[in-house]
């Protein structure tokens, strides 16, 4: 079955720094990876997704994130983070058949610091 | 455009009540979920319906039951609550483009 860790609960970083929240998943074939992003008293939202293709994809509100299959990742990051970023953050995995449901992360709070 | 409704937000039950969460969309997806959020533990699917007329468990359906009562509604039931159903509850649709949800405000739900 496939797994996702992300690998830190929470991060703080000051407004307009640079942020890499941390992915990792497990499958033992080939998966689709996504991020979505959950603001305060808010359902789920899909950032961004990695189908196939070039391993870069790019989402909404300035994130992206970088399949590497070597490392089995899906880091996401933004280069300049603002106050409204402020948010709970799931990366999740479903296998490439597509006939399994989505199966997520624990999530990382990301905190912005004004 | 109201997307995925879920009724009620909050609720409060005592241990051994019963109760119904209500979920409908209007988007014609033909797939429905329903997840339990709590601390430290991200989404954990219960239940699913991947088209009209099934359902399938997921990772904890244990002290839940599900029906797909049509394309737009997919009800969760909790026939006899209990403290460790404490929880906020989604319900998501599906566009059918893999691994695309839509989620719906949640419902959180106490149980004394």
């Amino acid at each position: 079955a496939q797994s996702v860790t992300q690998l830190d609960s929470q991060v703080p970083v000051f407004e307009e720094a640079p942020v890499e929240l941390r992915c990792n998943y497990s499958s033992s074939v080939s998966v689709y990876l996504f991020w979505y992003v959950q603001y305060p008293n808010q359902g789920l939202q899909l950032l961004l997704k990695y189908l196939s293709g070039s391993t870069l994809v790019k989402g909404i509100n300035g994130f992206e994130a970088e399949f590497n299959k070597s490392q089995t990742s899906f880091h996401l990051r933004k280069p300049s983070v603002h106050i409204s970023d402020t948010a709970e953050y799931f990366c999740a995995v479903i296998l490439n058949s597509g006939n399994t449901p989505l199966v997520f992360g624990k999530g990382t709070r990301l905190s912005v610091i004004a | 455009n109201a997307g995925v409704t879920q009724t009620p937000k909050f609720q409060v039950l005592k241990t051994g009540q019963s109760m119904t969460l209500q979920c409908a969309q209007d988007m014609n997806h033909n797939s429905m979920y329903w997840y339990r959020q709590d601390p430290g533990m991200g989404l954990r699917l219960i239940y699913y319906s991947a088209s009209e007329g099934t359902t399938d468990k997921g990772e904890v359906p244990n002290g839940y039951n599900v029906s797909r009562l049509n394309k737009r509604e997919f009800s969760l039931r909790l026939e006899s609550a209990a403290p460790s159903q404490t929880s906020v509850y989604f319900c998501a649709s599906s566009t059918g483009l893999v691994g695309e949800l839509f989620f719906g405000e949640g419902s959180r739900l106490t149980v004394l």
